[in-house]
């Protein structure tokens, strides 16, 4: 199993430009998340999913779009990146949305946006 | 006020010392708690849940208060390979992360 994967790795964007950061997993896990990371912030929710065709918003969903066509993928979209979008990107998943379960991470998309 | 705070550290310990990190959460309603762990420049991990009655891994306990909203994690005869930071995580209707507590331990 190669876990959750997300690409790219790095990326550097201009204000204004769009882009979507990919992340896939082969768990089969119903529950997917984008978290956003800044120094001293700890990690925050951006959106989530329960399953393939159900999304919602997490704690800073402004300027990220997401969709779950798939229960292996869940893309998330920079509409028009802005400075304030500078950070580290990471995907999770777990078997549920139930609380209790364990979520894995993929391994972070560093964004640069000037 | 954050709904989950930690103190950031960083802690600096000589190997085999004993560390405790506290975490203090706003939320009563929640639910789950957890202890991950994330290296430099890596994704969080999973370390260990919390649960109610306290509970222990190898060198590592965990401690919930309900009454007074506070989870804290004990690492006995720390090694150099427990350098990381600790994250702690609440969940309530969706996971909380605090900042995260830095750990070096030096030879």
């Amino acid at each position: 199993n190669a876990g959750v994967t997300q690409t790219p790795k790095f990326q550097v964007l201009k204000t204004g430009q769009s882009m979507t950061l990919q992340c896939a997993q082969d768990m089969n896990h119903e529950y997917m998340s984008w978290y956003r990371q800044d120094p001293g912030m700890g990690l925050r929710l951006i959106h989530y999913s329960v399953g393939a065709g159900i999304t919602d918003q997490g704690e800073v969903p402004n300027g990220y779009n997401v969709s779950r066509s798939t229960t292996e993928d869940f893309p998330l979209r920079l509409l028009s990146a802005a400075p304030s979008q500078t950070s580290v990107y990471f995907c999770a998943s777990s078997y549920s949305g139930i609380s209790s379960y364990e979520q894995y991470f993929g391994p972070g998309t560093r964004l640069t946006v000037t | 006020r954050k709904e989950v705070e930690q103190d950031p550290g960083p802690f600096n310990v000589p190997e085999g010392a004993t560390v405790a990190f506290n975490c203090t959460y706003s939320n009563s309603a929640s639910q789950s708690f957890f202890w991950y762990r994330q290296d430099c420049r890596k994704e969080p991990k999973l370390l260990m849940s919390v649960y109610s009655s306290g509970n222990e891994d190898g060198r590592f306990t965990a401690q919930l208060n309900r009454a007074s909203q506070y989870i804290s994690l004990l690492i006995r005869d720390s090694k150099l390979s427990d350098s990381a930071t600790y994250l702690c995580v609440v969940n309530s209707n969706d996971m909380r992360f605090g900042a995260g507590t830095r750990l070096t331990v030096k030879p």
